[in-house]
């Protein structure tokens, strides 16, 4: 299956600093990227989806000048949890959707365990 | 009602066992249908993706999709201790004003006893 890279793949700040989180398709372009959130035993919640070249689709209840968004280009998106709360702690996860495939099939990164001191 | 639920579990069946993992969703126009794996501490693994009737296979994996019933699930057949994880089922949807996306259920904890 197709390569989703993502970095850093864990990170500790102390509160009221920026984290970015970058996600790259490796081998193929990804016109919308997704990013997701996960606490410890609970599913993973959809925060936002991203398409090149536009503003990012919040989903309700994401604060979106608390995470940031950019996709600038078919291969990279990035995250930036800005002014982070010991809140904010969790798993983050970004997912692409390969260019033109049918079926809709997302592949993800690693993840991001972000934990805010 | 959530859009895709799951049984929580935990399921726990003995080595070389069949698991059964069961799905349903709400959103009847829902045409893909998939079943990722995850280990504790990653991310999802894709295992299984569906979108017509009916079985598919692939090697000890089957899922199988009824969309009159709005079902879909998963059989691991010859279950292996390392096929303990959280098995999330996800829909393909589209919400009112949204975009295209995945929506997980809770997912379901498989241990497989040796």
């Amino acid at each position: 299956g197709a390569v989703v890279s993502q970095h850093p793949s864990w990170v500790i700040c102390k509160s009221g600093t920026s984290v970015k989180i970058e996600c790259r398709s490796l081998d193929f372009q990804a016109t919308t990227m997704f990013w997701y959130r996960q606490f410890p035993k609970q599913s993973l919640m959809l925060m936002a989806t991203s398409n090149e070249g536009s503003k990012a689709t919040y989903e309700q209840g994401v604060e979106k000048d608390k995470f940031l968004i950019n996709h600038a280009s078919l291969t990279l998106s990035t995250l930036t949890v800005t002014s982070a709360h010991p809140e904010d702690s969790s798993f983050y996860i970004c997912s692409a959707r390969e260019l033109g495939t049918s079926g809709n099939i997302q592949y993800f990164g690693a993840g991001t365990r972000l934990s805010v001191l | 009602q959530k859009e895709v639920e799951q049984n929580s579990g935990p399921l726990s069946v003995p080595e070389g066992a069949i698991a059964s993992l069961n799905c349903t969703y709400s959103d009847r126009v829902s045409q893909s249908f998939f079943w990722y794996r995850q280990y504790s501490g990653k991310s999802p693994e894709l295992i299984m993706s569906i979108y017509s009737n009916g079985d598919k296979e692939d090697g000890r994996f089957t899922a199988q999709l009824n969309k009159a019933s709005q079902y879909v699930s998963l059989l691991i057949r010859d279950s292996q201790p390392s096929d303990s994880a959280t098995y999330l089922c996800a829909v393909n949807r589209r919400p009112s004003g949204s975009a295209r996306q995945l929506t997980f259920g809770s997912g379901t904890q498989l241990t497989v006893l040796p």
